[in-house]
């Protein structure tokens, strides 16, 4: 079978730098990809890792280690509408369809 | 104007009770999806289509059908709604390349008493 793990909560302070990991087990791996959830609201895209290494967009950065079957996402000068719901997801081997990890709930205090 | 549009947003019906979940969408994506979020999960997959002729079963597609209108359009019905059904619905598209990139609708909540 194929699942995901993350941290279920994260708190960080406001200006700060935080990391959400995610640690995955397929047999098969085609990406790991990155969302964010605001309460209430619909899940948006943040990035996607196919090779090793970071990917920088703006204040984020999402990192892949295959050898490792890991990957995180990097948030920086944290602010307080990054407080949200992170979920990484991974392809699944016989569909190609996302299969999504439970989700990291990120606090941010002032 | 959203992009994906969902309807109903929030719905209460009663069990045994057929419901339709209808999302529309003006990317002109080919590929199309429904998730189901519960609290404390990840989303789990319903059912998806990759063009109008095409509909595939997702991780737990059962107590669910679809219908593929058209390109622009993806309904989820449940033929005898129950109360374990009681969830948040997503409707999402995607581009026909496999980058993980999804685009979601604002959610339909659903109730099933």
């Amino acid at each position: 079978g194929q699942s995901l793990e993350q941290p279920s909560e994260v708190t960080a302070v406001e200006g700060a730098i935080v990391q959400i990991n995610c640690t995955y087990q397929t047999s098969g791996f085609y990406g790991l990809s990155w969302y964010q959830q605001h309460d209430g609201g619909a899940p948006t895209f943040l990035s996607y890792n196919a090779l090793d290494g970071l990917e920088e967009t703006g204040r984020f950065s999402s990192f892949l280690s295959r050898s490792d079957s890991y990957g995180y996402l990097l948030l920086q000068e944290l602010q307080m509408k990054d407080s949200a719901s992170y979920f990484c997801a991974v392809r699944d081997e016989s569909n190609y369809q996302l299969i999504w990890g439970a989700g990291t709930k990120l606090i941010i205090k002032p | 104007d959203a992009d994906v549009t969902q309807t109903p947003r929030n719905r209460i019906t009663k069990t045994g009770k057929r419901i339709m979940l209808e999302c529309s969408q003006t990317k002109g994506h080919d590929r199309m999806y429904w998730y189901r979020q519960d609290p404390g999960l990840g989303l789990r997959l319903i059912y998806y289509s990759f063009d109008v002729k095409d509909i595939n079963k997702g991780e737990i597609s059962d107590g669910y059908s679809v219908s593929r209108q058209a390109q622009a359009k993806f309904s989820l019905s449940l033929e005898s709604a129950i109360p374990n059904q009681t969830a948040l619905y997503f409707c999402a598209t995607s581009r026909n390349t496999n980058t993980g990139e999804l685009f979601f609708g604002e959610g339909s909540r659903l109730t099933v008493l």
